[in-house]
């Protein structure tokens, strides 16, 4: 079965930066693209960026341009994301999720609470 | 960027209820509309996807409609296991924007 688990809790200081893995099992990782999206406290859903897991070719919101890098490691069957010059309200569950096609999110990972606090 | 907005923003409701929840696009989307169900501390799930189609496991009290800018999701008997926060999503195009969600309670 499909799954995608990520790596866990992380606390950082403002202006640090943090990178979260994105573990995916039961498919072939290179034939679907993984999106990014976050939830801060009480807010919504928010869309960061996506990779195509099979040429590495990305795309991010403008909102996050500059300061996020996604990445992927087709050997481990991995993404990565990685937000820079953090601040407080960076504060969120940050989740992958597999896009069957047309940013339609069919598998997520079990997010990963990402607190800049100083 | 395509703003979505649903309403209501909280409804309370009883078992065995027909609701109905609606999102509004701020230009058209075609029928790139999702719906998310999320339970506290939990990742998303998605129900309806093309406006209108129910992904496979989804019961079928769960059915959307729409296209364009106006769009619903209604439960046609509301279980204990639907209270939860519903959002939609638009994936025309990127940024792809979700709704503010609306919030399901028990009455």
């Amino acid at each position: 079965q499909v799954q995608l688990v990520q790596s866990g809790t992380e606390v950082k200081k403002p202006g640090a930066s943090v990178k979260v893995s994105c573990k995916a099992s039961g498919y072939t990782f290179t034939d679907y693209p993984i999106h990014w999206v976050r939830q801060a406290p009480g807010q919504r859903l928010e869309w960061m960026g996506w990779i195509n897991a099979g040429n590495g070719n990305t795309k991010y919101s403008q909102k996050f341009q500059g300061r996020v890098t996604i990445t992927r490691d087709t050997s481990a069957s991995t993404g990565y994301m990685e937000l820079s010059s953090l601040r407080s309200e960076d504060t969120a569950v940050y989740y992958c999720a597999r896009d069957r096609n047309w940013a339609l999110y069919e598998f997520w990972g079990q997010g990963t609470l990402v607190t800049v606090s100083s | 960027d395509i703003q979505m907005t649903q309403s209501p923003s909280s409804l309370s409701a009883s078992v065995g209820d027909r609701v109905t929840i609606t999102c509004r696009a701020s230009q058209t989307i075609i029928t790139y509309l999702n719906w998310y169900q999320q339970k506290p501390g939990k990742a998303p799930k998605l129900l309806i996807f093309a406006a209108s189609s129910l992904q496979s496991g989804v019961p079928s009290s769960f059915s959307g409609s729409g296209s364009g800018t106006d769009f619903t999701l209604t439960i046609s008997s509301l279980q204990p296991a639907d209270f939860a926060t519903y959002y939609c999503q638009q994936s025309y195009s990127d940024p792809y924007t979700f709704g503010q969600g609306t919030r399901l309670e028990i009455k």
